[in-house]
């Protein structure tokens, strides 16, 4: 079995702490994305790699940070610095030849 | 801008009833579009895309979904709708292929009544 994996499925962290989620694809294939979603609100792109060591702010990157030292891995890390992390965040990657984006399990962050 | 809007928040209709979801974007040339669908607590999961050619396309689960350019419009449908089929739809659409990101609409919530 393989694809595209996403852990913890459920996460639950202290205002103030950083949290890291984690992301990993066995494809082959660059191109990776972070998405938040809450309810009513749809997707909303944080941060994207298009290759590895380089990645791009999406349209709400504020409090949060990634890394692309590997193809495989593109973890996200939630800081304190986000003001209201408690979502649902999904993590995809695009086929290049489609275009087409295929998404993981997702990870619920809860702030206590 | 551009843009992606799926009018319906909430619809539902009645096991067996046909279903028709709406998709709209604003754009000058044809982007690719797509349907993904979500279990409450899951990923999305890939219905249909449209990239060019024929404009009427054919998904998993037996939905079926239409390129209009002349109404901007990418609709699903499927023509006798089951239990199973309750969940959140998303359109999508790649505008610029070089960027490599989609933009997603809000969602279209399906409840389906016995």
């Amino acid at each position: 079995d393989g694809g595209i994996t996403q852990s913890p499925k459920y996460l639950f962290r202290k205002e103030g702490q950083n949290v890291t989620l984690s992301c990993e694809q066995n494809l082959n294939h660059d191109a990776m994305y972070w998405y938040r979603q809450d309810p009513g609100q749809g997707l909303r792109l944080i941060y994207y790699s298009q290759i590895v060591n380089d990645f791009q702010k999406g349209d709400i990157a504020e409090g949060y940070s990634v890394s692309r030292e590997k193809k495989e891995s593109f973890p996200l890390t939630v800081t304190s610095a986000q003001k209201n992390p408690t979502a649902f965040y999904l993590c995809a990657l695009r086929d290049a030849d489609t275009d087409t984006q295929y998404f993981g399990p997702g990870t619920r962050l809860t702030v206590l | 801008a551009q843009s992606v809007t799926q009018p319906d928040i909430h619809i539902t209709v009645s096991e067996g009833a046909s279903l028709e979801l709406r998709c709209n974007y604003s754009y000058g040339a044809t982007p690719y579009l797509f349907w993904y669908v979500q279990s409450p607590g899951q990923g999305l999961q890939l219905l249909l895309k449209y990239f060019s050619g024929d404009t009427l396309v054919q998904g998993i689960k037996g939905f079926e979904a239409e390129f209009k350019r002349s109404q901007s419009s990418f609709n699903l449908r499927k023509p006798s709708v089951h239990w199973s089929d309750a969940a959140e739809y998303f359109c999508a659409v790649v505008f610029n292929t070089n960027a490599g990101k989609s933009t997603f609409g809000d969602g279209t919530t399906l409840t389906v009544k016995p």
